[in-house]
C-alpha cells in the first residue's frame, strides 16, 4: 500500500513550457486535491475532484488545468508555465465521508525560470 | 467560509505539554475540525479530528467547547521530533465552494 504518490519529485521549467504532474492513490479514495505551498505559507487549494470524471476549482485555479480520467489518478497541468508558479505542489486524497481526512503525497518541487 | 486563526509560532521544551488554539468563528453546523502536522519538505500528516467535546488518540487530544468557535490541540510531553508546523482545518472543500483554507499554521519549536 503506497498511499499517495507524486511524479516527478523535482522539475525545472523555462517560462512558457508545459508539463503535467501526476498523482496516484491506491486507497480507493473518491476525493482528490491539488495544493500549492509557497515558502513560509500554508497550502492553497488549486483544484479538486469529488469523483472520477469530475473536477472543480479551488482557491487559486488560474493557470492550471486538471483531469480525473481514472479514480486513482489526478493530473495537474501547466499549459504555459510562469515564474509565479514556482512552488511545491502537494496532492491529497480522502474518503467520501463528511470527515474528509486527507492523505498527502510527498510533494513536487517545481521551479520556473 | 470558516476562516481559521492560529498563533504564528510557539516555543516549548522537551517534556512539556503544548496547547495550540485555533479560532474558527464562522464554523458551520456540518463542519469537522481537523489538525495536521507538517515537517519540512514533507506533505501534511493527519493528527486528529473532532466535531465536539473531546477527542483523544495515541498522539494528541483535541478539545472543542460547546460553541465550537475554537479548538485546542494538546500535545502531551513533547519531544524534539514534534518540532513542525501544525495546521487547523475546518470544513470540507465541496461545502465551501472550493475555498478550503489551511492558513499559515503554527510553527512549533521544541527545545532540549
Amino acid at each position: 500500500n503506497a498511499g499517495v504518490t507524486q511524479t516527478p519529485k523535482f522539475r525545472v521549467l523555462k517560462t512558457g513550457q508545459s508539463m503535467t504532474l501526476l498523482c496516484a492513490q491506491d486507497m480507493n479514495h473518491e476525493y482528490m486535491y491539488w495544493y500549492r505551498q509557497d515558502p513560509g505559507m500554508g497550502l492553497r487549494l488549486i483544484h479538486y475532484s469529488v469523483g472520477e470524471g469530475t473536477t472543480a476549482k479551488g482557491e487559486v485555479p488560474d493557470g492550471y488545468n486538471v483531469s480525473r480520467l481514472k479514480k486513482q489518478n489526478f493530473l495537474l497541468g501547466l499549459e504555459s508555465a510562469a515564474p509565479s508558479q514556482t512552488s511545491v505542489y502537494f496532492c491529497a486524497s480522502s474518503y467520501s465521508t463528511h470527515g474528509d481526512t486527507q492523505y498527502f503525497g510527498p510533494g513536487t518541487r517545481l521551479t520556473v525560470l | 467560509l470558516a476562516k481559521t486563526t492560529q498563533p504564528i509560532s510557539m516555543d516549548s521544551y522537551e517534556g512539556q505539554e503544548v496547547n495550540i488554539t485555533c479560532s474558527h468563528n464562522n464554523i458551520a453546523t456540518n463542519d469537522y475540525i481537523t489538525w495536521y502536522q507538517q515537517f519540512p519538505s514533507q506533505g501534511p500528516r493527519f493528527i486528529i479530528q473532532g466535531y465536539k467535546t473531546k477527542v483523544t488518540n495515541e498522539v494528541a487530544s483535541l478539545f472543542i467547547p460547546a460553541d465550537r468557535k475554537s479548538s485546542t490541540l494538546s500535545l502531551p510531553r513533547v519531544s524534539l521530533s514534534d518540532t513542525a508546523v501544525y495546521y487547523c482545518l475546518v470544513g470540507v472543500a465541496w461545502n465551501q465552494g472550493g475555498k478550503l483554507i489551511f492558513g499559515q499554521g503554527t510553527e512549533l519549536s521544541v527545545k532540549p
